[in-house]
This record gives structure tokens, sequence and C-alpha cells, in this order.
């Protein structure tokens, strides 16, 4: 069974920094993209970012508005994929969900999500 | 960015009846050498992450009940739910993968009448 277990997240003032997590299981990790996405509070859904999988270069992209501040990573040896969240404005506070990618080598849909964790950013 | 614009807001509908739902893409997200639109269909119950539907504009999943149904092309797209459950209640959203950013629609929820 597919499982995708976010964490981290947590209250963290404007301007600081969070990084948090998603553990993956039952699925071989390296084969596929991993993506996050974010909620905010009775809103719709909004794509953070993706990073794709070694066999196509780990290489990630961003909305625009994350892109400088956050950062997507994986780790294959762990199954871990990581959000670190740099700069954060009150504009980020959401719950933050992390995704197995499918369907291609550029894009994807996802067809596995977590169960979110929320951040919110506030003084 | 390709804007992706779903109607209507909200829909209730009685049980067992049919429910449709509209996305409309600003633009193409049919990619022609491959003809498969690069469109998905999710399912968001309250306090649940979204549950994938539909993707290629009309695989269904494997698992998801044959009520559902996705078709449309290019621009235009339809979620049909053929016989509302009550179980279906939930908000749908649409989702294009032709390019980044990928774009979500801003949902549609779906009620009982």
């Amino acid at each position: 069974e597919v499982q995708l277990v976010e964490s981290g997240g947590g209250l963290v003032q404007p301007g600081h920094s969070l990084g948090v997590s998603c553990a993956a299981a039952g699925f071989t990790f390296g084969h596929h993209a991993l993506s996050w996405f974010r909620q905010a509070p009775g809103k719709g859904l909004e794509w953070v970012g993706f990073i794709r999988s070694k066999a196509y270069g780990g290489t990630t992209e961003y909305a625009a508005s994350v892109k400088g501040r956050f950062t997507i990573s994986r780790d294959d040896s762990t199954s871990i994929a990581y959000l670190q969240m740099n700069s954060l404005k009150t504009e980020d506070t959401a719950i933050y969900y992390c995704s197995r990618a499918r369907g291609g080598t550029t894009t994807f849909f996802f067809d596995h999500w977590g169960q979110g964790t929320p951040v919110t950013v506030s003084s | 960015d390709i804007v992706l614009t779903q109607s209507p807001d909200s829909l209730a509908v009685s049980l067992g009846e049919r429910a449709i739902l509209n996305c409309k893409s600003s633009q193409s997200v049919l990619y022609s050498s491959s003809n498969k639109n690069y469109l998905a269909w999710y399912q968001q119950k309250p306090g649940r992450p979204p549950k994938l539907l539909i993707y290629w504009a009309s695989t269904r999943e494997s698992g998801v009940p044959d009520r559902f149904s996705g078709s449309g092309s290019g621009t235009d797209f339809t979620l049909t739910i053929s016989s509302l459950q009550a179980e279906d209640v939930a908000v749908y959203y649409c989702q294009q993968y032709y390019t980044t950013p990928l774009t979500f629609g801003g949902g549609t929820k779906v009620e009982i009448k």
C-alpha cells in the first residue's frame, strides 16, 4: 500500500524558515517524481513545486509564488522528500500536501497524496 | 499560465440523478504528438486530501466507481457522475499538466438536493 506521511508543520513567524518532510512507503520511491501542493484555509488547491526522479535529472520546478524562497529535495536512500521554506509570508499559511507523480517525464498528474501538514505563518 | 475555469461553482443534485461538472481551459491541453489531453480530475472531501478520479481527460483511475466518467478535448472538459450517491458529496477539481505551472480550476462543490 502506497503511503505518504508529511511532518514538520507548525507555527512560524513571518520572515522565518521551516522545513517539512514527506516519508514514503509502499512503492519504489526513486522511480517517481514527487510534488508539493498547498491549500489555504477555505481555498482551492495550489501547486508549489515538484522534483523529478534521478532518471530524469532530479530537476525541480516551482510556482512563481514560491520560487527563490522554497526548495524541494529528495533522499532516495530513505524515501523522504523535503520542502524547505524560507522568508515565509502570512500568505504561505496553508495545509501542505506531498503527492506521488505519474504520467510523464516533464509534467504529471498525482495518484497518491499524504494527509497534509499545517503551516501557519503569523506573528 | 493556463487558467482553468470550472462551472458551476456549486451543484445540488438528487440522489440517483446525474451531475455534470465543467472545466474550460484558457488554451488547449491536447498534446498533438500523442493525441492525449493533459487533464485530470480530483475529488476532495472535507478534511481529506484530494483523490485522483480521472487522468488523460477520460481514463478512470483504478478503483474509481464507473459512475464517474470524463470527456472532452482541447479546451472543454466534463466530469459526469451518472447516478449521484451520498458519498459523492465533495469538491471536484480539474488540473492541467500540459505545462508548468501546473494549475487547478477553482472547484465545483457537489451537494445533495
